[in-house]
């Protein structure tokens, strides 16, 4: 396990209600990612950060926003959640060398009724 | 926006029997990694391939990377209950995926004692 935490990993919320997730990570690794996997779609790229204060968006970003003030912590907002946000949303890392990979959480299952 | 085509979705097997997993795309990656996923978990990496033609085992586990780093194969030889699972083949632009990784659907894999 490289150090990456999730939290919660759980959650069930109403429609239009804002939601934060937490990806906390302990070895000080530049990058870090958030997707969504979903049946049917796979695991598709929502936001990444490639530093402190340092985002992007990914395939997916409608209706989600990212902060990252620490390098350990990188969290992941639904503004006002939606029923098609329903889905379980994994943290990742990379070490940034070439074979390396990316080194996943655990997941956080979401759920929005 | 690149795609990775994984076949076949599902698999079921008999124990001891071999089996082929392929993911094809019409794009060039720069790497290809494949990733095992179990319920409940986020998927871990099995392997980085990442010259054209390469192949890479590990233990009962076969990894090709096409000549035009387009597509690649996971052979398994004897399956086993312990190798059933998600398997997830995933690629890379550029820095082994400093910008995120491009995912297949995956191919749900059961061995059947």
């Amino acid at each position: 396990d490289a150090g990456i935490t999730q939290s919660p990993r759980h959650k069930v919320t109403e429609t239009g209600t804002p939601v934060t997730l937490r990806c906390h990570q302990t070895e000080n690794h530049r990058y870090m990612y958030w997707y969504r996997q979903d049946p049917g779609h796979g695991l598709r790229l929502i936001h990444y950060s490639y530093g402190v204060k340092d985002t992007d968006k990914g395939e997916v970003s409608d209706g989600y926003s990212v902060s990252r003030s620490k390098t350990e912590d990188f969290l992941l907002t639904l503004e006002s959640a939606t029923s098609s946000q329903t889905s379980v949303y994994f943290c990742a890392i990379f070490k940034g060398q070439g074979t390396s990979g990316y080194t996943f959480g655990s997941g956080t299952r979401l759920t929005v009724v | 926006t690149q795609l990775l085509e994984q076949s076949p979705q599902f698999l079921s097997i008999q124990e001891g029997e071999n089996l082929t997993v392929y993911c094809n795309s019409s794009s060039v990656f720069s790497s290809l990694q494949w990733y095992r996923q179990e319920p409940g978990e986020g998927p871990v990496l099995l392997v980085t391939v990442v010259t054209g033609g390469e192949v890479k085992k590990l233990k009962r586990l076969t990894f090709q990377f096409g000549d035009a780093r387009k597509d690649s194969s996971l052979h398994i030889t004897a399956a086993q209950p312990g190798d059933t699972g998600l398997y997830l083949c995933a690629g890379a632009n550029s820095g082994g995926g400093a910008d995120g990784l491009t995912f297949g659907k995956g191919t749900h894999l059961i061995i059947q004692p």
